[in-house]
C-alpha cells in the first residue's frame, strides 16, 4: 500500500476560522476520499476527491462548508470552513488504486473546536 | 444507500477465547467486506477483507465469512489475545460506485488477561 501523511495531526482552533488539512501520497493512486470520525463513533464518508475537478459530496455535506481539493493523483485538500464545537472531530484521508477496492488510511488530523 | 449493522457494541473475551463480530448489509449490489482494526488514537488499519466471489477467508488467527443469501458477514478472531484489545469496523462497498465504504458502528473487543 501506499505510504499517506496528513498535516497538520491536531490542531485547536477558534469558532468562525477555517483550517486546511492536507493529504499526501507517495505515489499516484486513482481514489482519494475524505472521511469524518466523531469522538467514539464510526467512519462517515465526507466527499470522493476528484482529481482535477469538483470533489463528490455525501448526503449531508456541502462544499461551502467543506472545500476540497486535488491538483494532482498524490495529493488533495480538505478545509473545514467557518468552524463550529460540533466540527471536533478526526478528518481521515484514505486512498484506493484502480486495481483494487482496498482502501488504506492516513494517519488523521484530530480538530477540537473552541 | 448502503446501510451496515454491526453486533456487538462491545465485547470482552477471556484471552485465548475466540471473538465473533456480525455485520449486515442492506444493499445485494455489495460486493467487497473489508474489516479495520482501530486502536486508541492510531488509523483504521486493514486487517482482513473478503469479497462476493468467495466464501471464507483466513489468515493466521483471523477470519471472515460471507453468506451473500442471508447478506451477513462475519470476523472471526481465534486464540485472542491482549494485542487484539481494540475497535474493529465492518465495512460495506459496490463496484463500480467509486469503491465507496459505507461503515458499521464499531466493536469494542476487549481481551482479559
Amino acid at each position: 500500500s501506499a505510504v499517506i501523511s496528513q498535516k497538520p495531526s491536531r490542531d485547536i482552533c477558534q469558532r468562525g476560522t477555517s483550517l486546511t488539512i492536507q493529504c499526501q501520497v507517495d505515489s499516484q493512486v486513482t481514489m482519494m476520499f475524505w472521511y469524518r470520525q466523531q469522538p467514539g463513533q464510526s467512519l462517515t464518508l465526507i466527499a470522493t476527491a476528484n482529481q482535477g475537478s469538483e470533489a463528490t459530496y455525501e448526503s449531508g455535506f456541502v462544499i461551502d462548508k467543506f472545500p476540497i481539493s486535488r491538483p494532482n493523483l498524490t495529493f488533495s485538500t480538505l478545509t473545514v470552513s467557518n468552524m463550529s464545537p460540533e466540527d471536533s472531530s478526526i478528518y481521515l484521508c484514505s486512498e484506493s488504486t484502480s486495481s483494487t477496492d482496498t482502501q488504506y488510511f492516513g494517519p488523521g488530523t484530530r480538530l477540537t473546536v473552541l | 444507500g448502503e446501510n451496515v449493522e454491526q453486533h456487538p457494541s462491545t465485547l470482552s473475551v477471556q484471552e485465548g477465547d475466540s471473538a465473533v463480530i456480525k455485520c449486515t448489509y442492506s444493499d445485494s449490489a455489495s460486493n467487497y467486506f473489508p474489516w479495520y482494526k482501530q486502536e486508541l488514537g492510531k488509523r483504521p488499519q486493514l486487517i482482513i477483507d473478503i469479497r462476493s466471489n468467495v466464501g471464507e477467508k483466513k489468515d493466521q488467527r483471523i477470519a471472515v465469512t460471507l453468506n451473500k443469501t442471508a447478506k451477513h458477514f462475519s470476523l472471526h478472531i481465534t486464540e485472542t489475545q491482549p494485542e487484539d484489545s481494540a475497535v474493529y469496523f465492518c465495512a460495506a462497498s459496490i463496484k463500480g460506485n467509486d469503491y465507496k465504504l459505507s461503515f458499521g458502528a464499531g466493536t469494542t473487543v476487549t481481551v482479559r488477561a
